[in-house]
């Protein structure tokens, strides 16, 4: 089991681009890379997924380096409702639920 | 709608009783999670189910129990050997194929007094 290491906080101005990176020095090859975003007492939100390079969707874009052991999750010009907790997984959910470990997250407090 | 859907959202229970938080979901998913989570901290699995009639568990079982009696509902039961039952739970689904995303409830909050 792939597990990850995040910043365990971070602050951000709003409307700057925040970028919060994963590690993940034992990424297996059938892995991928995950992103949740917690609001408080609310269950975790998909946000974005990847197996390598970029992936873009309306809410944010996940860069993966070649060798996979990082990523790093783009939010573009964050708001006030941005501040929340952003999980990185990684492993693959349909093949067994230890894959899907949340760690402590990341919590991202967007400041006025 | 299609989602997943926890309840009650808050329960308050004396200490030394079961008590059973309910999970059900119309998304067809084959697999389902729960999870506890404390102030601060990131979630931990509790059990999991990959398939109805069958479950697993996680991390920190231990005072819980679960069914998984039809494909749609997972209900849990915490039970009095569990000695800090006091948290946040959270409850998922997914397929059961891979790189899928879980689906979360909302959470049940349990205060036990």
């Amino acid at each position: 089991l792939a597990k990850t290491t995040q910043p365990i906080s971070m602050d951000s101005y709003e409307g700057q681009e925040v970028n919060i990176t994963c590690s993940h020095n034992n990424i297996a090859t059938n892995d991928y890379i995950t992103w949740y975003q917690q609001f408080p007492s609310q269950g975790p939100r998909f946000i974005i997924q990847g197996y390598k390079t970029k992936v873009t969707n309306e809410v944010a874009s996940l860069f993966i380096p070649a060798d996979r052991k990082s990523s790093t999750l783009s939010l573009p010009r964050v708001s006030l409702s941005d501040t929340a907790v952003y999980y990185c997984l990684v492993g693959d959910a349909g093949a067994g639920a230890n894959n899907l470990f949340f760690g402590t997250g990341t919590r991202l407090t967007v400041i006025p | 709608d299609g989602g997943i859907t926890q309840s009650p959202k808050y329960l308050f229970r004396k200490e030394g009783q079961n008590v059973t938080l309910s999970c059900e979901q119309n998304l067809n998913h084959d697999a389902m999670y729960w999870y506890r989570q404390d102030p601060g901290q990131g979630l931990r699995l509790i059990y999991y189910s990959q398939i109805v009639n069958d479950f697993q568990k996680g991390d920190i079982a231990e005072g819980y129990s679960v069914s998984r009696e039809k494909k749609e509902s997972f209900p849990l039961t915490v039970t009095s050997a569990q000695k800090n039952p006091t948290a946040f739970y959270l409850c998922a689904s997914s397929l059961a194929t891979m790189n899928t995303e879980a689906f979360f409830g909302q959470g049940t909050r349990l205060t036990v007094v």
